[in-house]
């Protein structure tokens, strides 16, 4: 599996942008880049996922670099709510291993008023 | 997005006993899966529930210690049989509708082991 990298934990000003990175300096051509997150006490909630372009939603941006080996989850305007553990995950290779994602340690985010 | 309900959502268990985790989605789904995340710790794969056959485990995992079933497309169970303290874990249900779609997960269900 394509393995990520991500900074253990990140502070944020309530109101602010939160750009969390995330290395995956060994993807392959085909998998896509997916970004969940988990709030305390739930499952993990799906924000984000792009191959190559750029994305964006109502939740965050996704900006993939032209090389494909790191990405940044963007929080536009970050608030208390967006405190959570953040997973950059890639998905695995393989029939079986295309349908399932592996997490790794995550980001912790902190929002701060 | 498929709605995903999780029975029970908490529950703690004397050792040696097994319990039963039952995962409802409100639609049909192409893939099942179910992870475990363990005090503190991030997301592990246990297996993913095939649609009438046997699931398929992954490195670690065994069926007699976590027997899976998957009678339709919208209902799976977990076993976590002859339950140790070592067992206490969220578990989690996840679905994907489609090949490239997002997995969405369940609530969990709280498990203590004493």
């Amino acid at each position: 599996d394509a393995k990520t990298t991500q900074p253990t934990s990140m502070d944020c000003a309530e109101g602010r942008a939160a750009n969390l990175p995330c290395n995956h300096s060994t993807i392959s051509g085909n998998e896509y880049v997916y970004w969940y997150r988990q709030i305390h006490s739930q499952g993990p909630q799906y924000i984000i996922h792009g191959l190559k372009n750029n994305e964006t939603n109502e939740m965050a941006s996704l900006i993939i670099t032209e090389d494909r080996k790191s990405s940044t989850l963007i929080l536009p305007h970050a608030t208390l709510r967006d405190t959570a553990v953040y997973y950059c995950i890639v998905r695995g290779p393989g029939a079986q291993g295309a349908q399932k994602l592996v997490f790794g340690q995550g980001t912790r985010l902190t929002i701060n008023p | 997005s498929a709605v995903i309900s999780q029975k029970p959502s908490r529950d703690i268990c004397q050792r040696g006993t097994s319990l039963t985790i039952q995962c409802q989605v409100d639609s049909q789904v192409t893939m099942m899966f179910w992870y475990r995340q363990q005090p503190g710790q991030s997301l592990t794969l246990i297996a993913t529930a095939n649609q009438g056959s046997e699931a398929t485990y992954e490195s670690g995992f065994v069926i007699d210690k976590f027997p899976i079933s998957r009678p339709n497309l919208t209902f799976s169970t977990l076993t976590v049989s002859n339950m140790s303290p070592e067992d206490s874990s969220i578990y989690l249900c996840s679905v994907r509708t489609g090949p490239n779609s997002p997995l969405h997960f369940g609530n969990g269900t709280r498990l203590t082991v004493t």
